[in-house]
């Protein structure tokens, strides 16, 4: 399953709404994970089942969306969300991951 | 706390071998799948392989069907990843993550291949 994910790269000011997509090339019903990944950090785990929110994540962040098309969205972007941001599916094997979206503040 | 250590990453010549650890604390390990995911150098994220919880089912990313082996040792809470016939191709940082929905991440170890 092929997972499209734009943009590849977004700048915003900060307090601006941030929007995501990813498109599956098939139906992966709600299995979506979102990751967060900081110059030389690990991935984080932000949103699960295309629209849960992990424990202890900030509530500015969401996602959405079932079947094909999903969304994750930034509210009110803060400066120390400055990452690159991955869609994920794990409905089918191999889990595949999306191209990565580098966030950027102006 | 719960925590993934990897370990194992070196250089290794083209060809060559190498095993890969991910030891895990903090949680009931034999419990969870588990994954290996890389990232070469300035690249995306591409998950390499997976793991039932208790061993019995195994998963590999075509890139590596046949070349790695994944395995888990669950008296020792410990995930591997046994790489064969390696090639510069699979210079990258090598992830575990914890269960299917990848909620907890160790923090990596590097693999370089040299020709």
């Amino acid at each position: 399953i092929q997972m499209t994910q734009s943009p590849s790269s977004l700048s915003a000011f900060v307090g601006d709404r941030v929007t995501i997509t990813c498109q599956a090339s098939r139906d992966i019903r709600k299995y979506v994970n979102w990751f967060q990944q900081k110059p030389g950090r690990a991935p984080e785990l932000l949103i699960y089942d295309a629209s849960n929110l992990q424990t202890g994540v900030p509530s500015r962040f969401s996602g959405s969306g079932s079947g094909t098309d999903f969304t994750f969205t930034i509210s009110s972007l803060q400066p120390e969300d400055i990452a690159t941001y991955y869609c994920q599916q794990f409905d089918n094997l191999p889990y595949t991951f999306g191209q990565g979206t580098k966030l950027e503040i102006k | 706390e719960v925590q993934l250590l990897e370990s194992g990453g070196t250089l290794v010549q083209s060809g060559g071998s190498l095993r890969l650890s991910c030891a895990a604390s903090g949680f009931t390990f034999s419990n969870y799948a588990m994954s290996w995911v890389r990232q070469a150098p300035g690249k995306g994220l591409e998950w390499v392989s997976g793991i039932g919880a208790s061993g019995g089912s195994t998963y590999y990313a075509d890139s590596v069907k046949g070349r790695f082996t994944i395995s888990r040792d669950n008296f020792k809470n410990t995930l591997y990843l046994l790489m064969n016939s390696l090639g510069a191709e699979d210079t990258a940082l090598y992830y575990c993550a914890k269960d299917q929905v990848f909620d907890i991440w160790g923090q990596g170890t590097m693999v370089t291949v040299s020709s």
